[in-house]
C-alpha cells in the first residue's frame, strides 16, 4: 500500500506566479488536512477535506490560497500570486475517517524568489 | 483553543545516553497526543500516540511516552539513543475527533559520539 504522495517534492517560483502542489492519500482513505510548516517553526494546520468537500479551513489566509479534493484525482493545495513569505514546506496527510491517524506525505518545498 | 508547547528547542547528547524531550499541552475537552519525528528533507513519521487507556505509551524504535494529566504533560523518552536518532522531534495534540493537530515548535535531538 502506497503512502501519502506529494508532488513536486520541490518547486520554484517567482513572484505573482501560482503555486499547485498536489497530494495523494492512501488508498482507501478519503480525508485529507493540508500543513505549512515554516523555516524553524512547528507544522500549522491549514486545512481539512473530505472527497468534494471543506470540512474546516480554519487555518487557511483569507486570500490567495485555496484547496480542493474532487471525486477523482488528487487533493490540490493552490497558491496564486505567491509572495517570498510562502516559502515554506507544505505537507498534506492522510486518514480514513474522521478522527483516526492522520499519515503524512512526503512534502513539497516551495520555494518564491 | 489547544496548544502544544515543546520547553526546548534543541537537545544535545552523546550516544548510548538516556534522553527526555519535553511537551506540555493544554485542553479542556478530550485529548488525543502524538509524537512525530522528523529526518532531514522527510516528512513526518508517528513514533507513537495516546488516544486513551495506559498512561505510558510505548512507540517505535526504543521510544516511550508518559500522560499525566496532572501536569499536562506528554514527555517522549528513551534509556539508550542511537546516532541515528539524530531528528527533529514534533508533540502534537488533537481534540475529540482529532481532525486538526496543533503541533509544538519541534525540539532538534542531536547525538554526538
Amino acid at each position: 500500500n502506497a503512502g501519502v504522495m506529494q508532488n513536486p517534492r520541490h518547486l520554484v517560483r517567482r513572484r505573482g506566479q501560482e503555486a499547485r502542489l498536489r497530494c495523494s492519500p492512501m488508498k482507501g482513505h478519503s480525508h485529507v488536512y493540508w500543513y505549512r510548516q515554516l523555516p524553524e517553526e512547528g507544522l500549522k494546520f491549514m486545512v481539512y477535506l473530505q472527497k468534494e468537500n471543506i470540512i474546516d479551513e480554519s487555518g487557511m489566509p483569507k486570500e490567495r490560497f485555496s484547496a480542493e479534493f474532487p471525486k477523482e484525482g488528487p487533493s490540490i493545495l493552490r497558491i496564486q500570486q505567491v509572495v517570498r513569505g510562502d516559502s515554506a514546506a507544505y505537507f498534506c496527510a492522510s486518514s480514513p475517517d474522521r478522527g483516526s491517524e492522520q499519515y503524512f506525505g512526503p512534502g513539497t518545498r516551495l520555494t518564491v524568489t | 483553543a489547544q496548544s502544544v508547547t515543546q520547553l526546548d528547542s534543541q537537545v544535545p547528547v552523546f550516544e548510548e545516553a538516556p534522553v527526555e524531550l519535553r511537551c506540555n499541552y493544554s485542553s479542556s475537552v478530550s485529548v488525543y497526543l502524538f509524537w512525530y519525528v522528523q529526518y532531514p528533507n522527510q516528512g513526518l513519521q508517528l513514533l507513537l500516540k495516546y488516544l486513551s487507556g495506559s498512561t505510558l505509551v510505548k512507540g517505535i524504535n526504543g521510544f516511550e511516552a508518559e500522560f499525566n494529566k496532572s501536569q499536562t504533560s506528554f514527555h517522549l523518552r528513551k534509556p539508550s539513543v542511537h546516532i541515528s536518532d539524530t531528528a527533529e522531534y514534533f508533540c502534537a495534540g488533537g481534540g475529540q475527533g482529532a481532525q486538526k493537530l496543533v503541533f509544538g515548535q519541534g525540539t532538534r535531538l542531536t547525538i554526538n559520539p
